[in-house]
């Protein structure tokens, strides 16, 4: 069955350091992959994108790998602080029938300690 | 810039209830979608709408559940009659599919429902 996930449900990490968030697919050959954060109580909100064909991406102090070898994609946020606590969502677009949507993973949720 | 706006934020109702939930998408926005966010099920598409034209309502539970967009500036989500395990919060997303459906979706700030 196809199936996205994300490691482990809470991710906690001191500031400053690196955090890394995974999100693992099967069955899946996805065209983009993209991540969105979600604060309590808010709806998602983009952050990146990136295509089957680039290997890496970067926008500030976040960055996004995808291997489809793999079928992995790699998240993350350097010089962590804790206003980026929060729930991190992948999202894959794939075909469905004669359209394509974004499939939801169940996100991760980190928390950032002074 | 106003955002993709919701109404309710919040909606407390008996079972056997009809339910209406809005949404107002990002003027010039020609995409939009209606999801479902649970603890068990996490964030799930219901249907979207592609130029105000239902274009895949797969994800819609049973036929308890309807959508309509009847212009681009307006869509609702009607569950009737409710039903306890229908609680959930429900998010409405809107994007532009001009330059390709990979463009991110805007997200409201959901409306929470509690069927009780």
């Amino acid at each position: 069955s196809q199936k996205i996930e994300q490691n482990s449900e809470a991710l906690n990490i001191q500031e400053g350091k690196t955090a890394t968030l995974t999100c693992n697919y099967t069955n899946y050959s996805p065209a983009y992959l993209q991540w969105y954060r979600q604060d309590p109580g808010r709806g998602p909100v983009f952050l990146l994108l990136i295509r089957e064909n680039e290997k890496e991406k970067r926008k500030e102090r976040l960055k996004v790998t995808f291997d489809t070898t793999l079928k992995q994609s790699l998240f993350h946020i350097t010089a962590s602080q804790p206003a980026d606590s929060a729930t991190y969502l992948c999202a894959l677009l794939i075909s469905s029938g004669s359209a394509r949507q974004l499939t939801f993973g169940s996100g991760t949720q980190l928390t950032v300690l002074p | 810039d106003a955002g993709v706006i919701q109404s309710p934020r919040h909606e407390v109702t008996e079972m056997g209830q009809e339910v209406t939930l809005r949404c107002k998408p990002i003027s010039g926005h020609n995409s939009l979608f209606w999801y479902r966010q649970t603890m068990m099920r996490g964030l799930e598409l219901l249907i979207y709408f592609n130029n105000n034209v239902p274009i895949d309502d797969s994800g819609m539970p049973e036929d308890r559940f309807s959508a309509k967009m009847p212009n681009a500036s307006f869509s609702t989500l009607k569950i009737q009659p409710s039903e306890p395990r229908d609680s959930a919060v429900y998010f409405c997303a809107s994007s532009s599919n001009l330059r390709g459906d990979n463009q991110p979706q805007h997200f409201g700030d959901g409306t929470r429902l509690s069927i009780l």
